[in-house]
Formats: C-alpha cells, structure tokens, sequence
C-alpha cells in the first residue's frame, strides 16, 4: 500500500465553482500534511501545510484533516481559470512523501 | 530570499550516456531532497542529505546512480548509463528543520 494515495483525475469543473481534492494516507502516525500546486514545467510550490486534525483556511484555500478516516482533503472557493495546475499531497515528517497528483482544469 | 538553484533547465542524452545535475539549495537548508517526476506521476523521492551526509537513500537505483552533498551546500546527482526509463524531470527541494520544503524548476531529462 502506498503511503500516500490520490486520484490522478483530470478534474475539470467551471470557473466560480467550488472544487474538492482529496487524498487517504496508510499510515497514522503521520501528523504534518501538505498540499502543493505544480503548473505545467515548473517546480511545486507549497500552498497549504496542517498539523494534526482540523481545518486551515488561507484566502479561498482550506485543507482539512480527518485523522479518524485517514482522509485529506483541499477545497478552493469561487475557482479560477489561474487555479489550473496539478495539485499534490504530500506526508511531512523527516521526508517528505507525495501522491500521484489531481490534475484541475477550471473551464473559463 | 533566492529560491532552490537548479541547472540544466533541460537535457537530451543517448542511452547509455552519462549525465548531471546541479543543485544550489536555499542558504542555511540543512536537509536537501532529490526527486524524479515522471510525467503524469508525483514526485518520487530518490535521496535525502541532511548536511553532507545521507539521511535516506533507499529508493536511489544504486547501480546507475549517485549523488553527493560535499560541504553541506551545492549537490550533484549523476546517472551513468541512463536508460530511456531515467527520462524524467528531477527536482531538487530544500528545508530548515520541520517546516516545508521548497523546490527548484527542476532538470527536465530526455533520453533517447
């Protein structure tokens, strides 16, 4: 089982809507979880990062972590067409561990 | 605060044929990372170095590949012979402590 596991998708939804990714995770003792957002020939780039259970908002992003069900989730408010890229989860801790990755589309 | 410094931004090999690659990581990161993102793919980590030493090399295929961290600072990954599978982008990240890693553009390699 793969520590860190994510629909590859595409995801493709309309501009201003409200979009949901989410990933599982194998193992719980884990407790530092990231999102990042990779555009097309670039680098990741850190979005959000959470401890332990609980929700984080910054601006129209909020990542939330259901320690119980194992379960990470992004949500992004009022999408943009900007918002398309990939977006990967990743376990933190002394390394750091990513999904396959969604990749969004926001259709203008 | 200057980012994570990869170079070359692109390189096309034959099989078989050596290469490397570069990375100058944030001033003052001790802990430095080395992906492979094949397309499509999340990033796979291939080594970890925490100052000069290696923290977790598990998932590096030893037999073609290699890498170093002299001084703590700049790294270098090598890979001697590629095959056609080593086709990839190869990212290089950085972080003080526990806190997030920051990544490079990363080395996009072809082999043919």
């Amino acid at each position: 089982q793969k520590e860190v596991e994510q629909d590859p998708g595409p995801l493709s939804v309309p501009e201003g809507a409200i979009v949901s990714l989410n990933c599982t995770y194998s193992n719980s003792a884990f407790q530092y979880f990231m999102w990042y957002r990779q555009y097309s020939r670039k680098g990741p780039e850190l979005l959000m990062y959470t401890y332990s259970s609980g929700n984080k908002e910054d601006g129209r992003f909020t990542a939330q972590v259901d320690k119980s069900s194992k379960y990470i989730s992004l949500f992004i408010r009022d999408s943009q067409p900007s918002d398309s890229a990939t977006y990967l989860c990743a376990r933190g801790g002394d390394k750091i561990i990513f999904g396959k990755g969604t990749r969004l589309h926001i259709l203008p | 605060e200057a980012g994570v410094a990869q170079s070359p931004r692109y390189k096309i090999i034959e099989k078989r044929q050596s290469v490397a690659f570069w990375c100058n990581p944030i001033s003052g990161h001790a802990t430095l990372y080395w992906y492979q993102q094949i397309l499509g793919q999340g990033p796979k980590l291939l080594i970890q170095f925490q100052n000069n030493g290696v923290v977790d090399d598990s998932q590096l295929p030893k037999d073609r590949f290699s890498a170093e961290r002299l001084k703590g600072v700049d790294s270098t990954l090598k890979i001697q012979p590629a095959k056609l599978e080593d086709s990839a982008v190869y990212l290089c990240a950085s972080k003080q402590g526990n806190t997030e890693a920051f990544f490079g553009q990363g080395t996009r390699l072809t082999v043919v």
